[in-house]
């Protein structure tokens, strides 16, 4: 089974911030990747699929980059609605999220 | 719009099985298939199987093999996942979410249901 590590945990930061959040795949996965945010007592939300590729409807300060084993998601100024926790998900072979990231108010 | 309406909490005793609906509206459902994923109390998302709308093919995560049964029945536009088997750590949000085929992946989603084992 693949597994995905993602970094850090928990991040702190304000408003306007430029933040990047990490996520490491134990075997290659090209670019099979997606990028979810949640937000307490909601379902997951699609941001980025494909490693980079932004869904119908995300801000553009949303970026996602990466192939093979490691991949990061940037957003590049947060605004009061990013903070929440962000999940990858590898579809290379089924599917696995990491753990989650909890982007928090610093 | 696109929606998936889903069955409302359970609570369920070790032992017993769960079936949890998943209605959707705004699109076709065999031109796409059903995600099903859960969430445990603080917990992070856990990727349970998915199935074809089209043809009922199925593909399950391992680790749920040999409890879960997911199908749909066209007709109603449902999606249907039952679990087998319950144990205290089945305690979780239960998710359907539509999976286009073009990416592979979830993309609209339900409300969760919650599912709640304890004796």
């Amino acid at each position: 089974d693949i597994q995905m590590t993602q970094s850090p945990s928990t991040l702190s930061a304000s408003v306007g911030d430029r933040v990047t959040i990490t996520c490491r795949a134990s075997q290659s996965i090209s670019t099979w990747l997606a990028w979810y945010q949640q937000k307490p007592g909601k379902a997951p939300k699609l941001l980025i699929y494909e490693a980079s590729n932004l869904e119908v409807g995300v801000p553009s300060r949303f970026s996602g980059s990466g192939s093979g084993t490691e991949f990061t998601l940037t957003i590049s100024s947060l605004q009061p609605d990013d903070f929440a926790t962000y999940y990858c998900l590898q579809y290379s072979s089924q599917y696995t999220f990491g753990q989650g990231t909890k982007l928090e108010i610093k | 719009q696109v929606q998936l309406v889903q069955s409302g909490a359970e609570v369920k005793k070790p032992g017993a099985s769960v079936k949890i609906s998943c209605k959707a509206s705004g699109y076709t459902l065999s031109n796409y298939g059903i995600s099903w994923v859960r969430q445990a109390p603080g917990q992070g998302l856990e990727w349970m199987g998915w199935i074809s709308g089209y043809n009922g093919d199925t593909n399950y995560a391992q680790k749920f093999q040999d409890r879960v049964t997911m199908t749909t029945d066209t007709s109603t536009s449902t999606a249907y996942m039952e679990l087998r088997s319950l144990r205290s750590d089945d305690t979780a949000v239960y998710y359907c979410a539509r999976r286009p085929y073009s990416i592979g992946l979830p993309d609209y989603w339900g409300q969760g249901t919650p599912v709640t084992v304890s004796s």
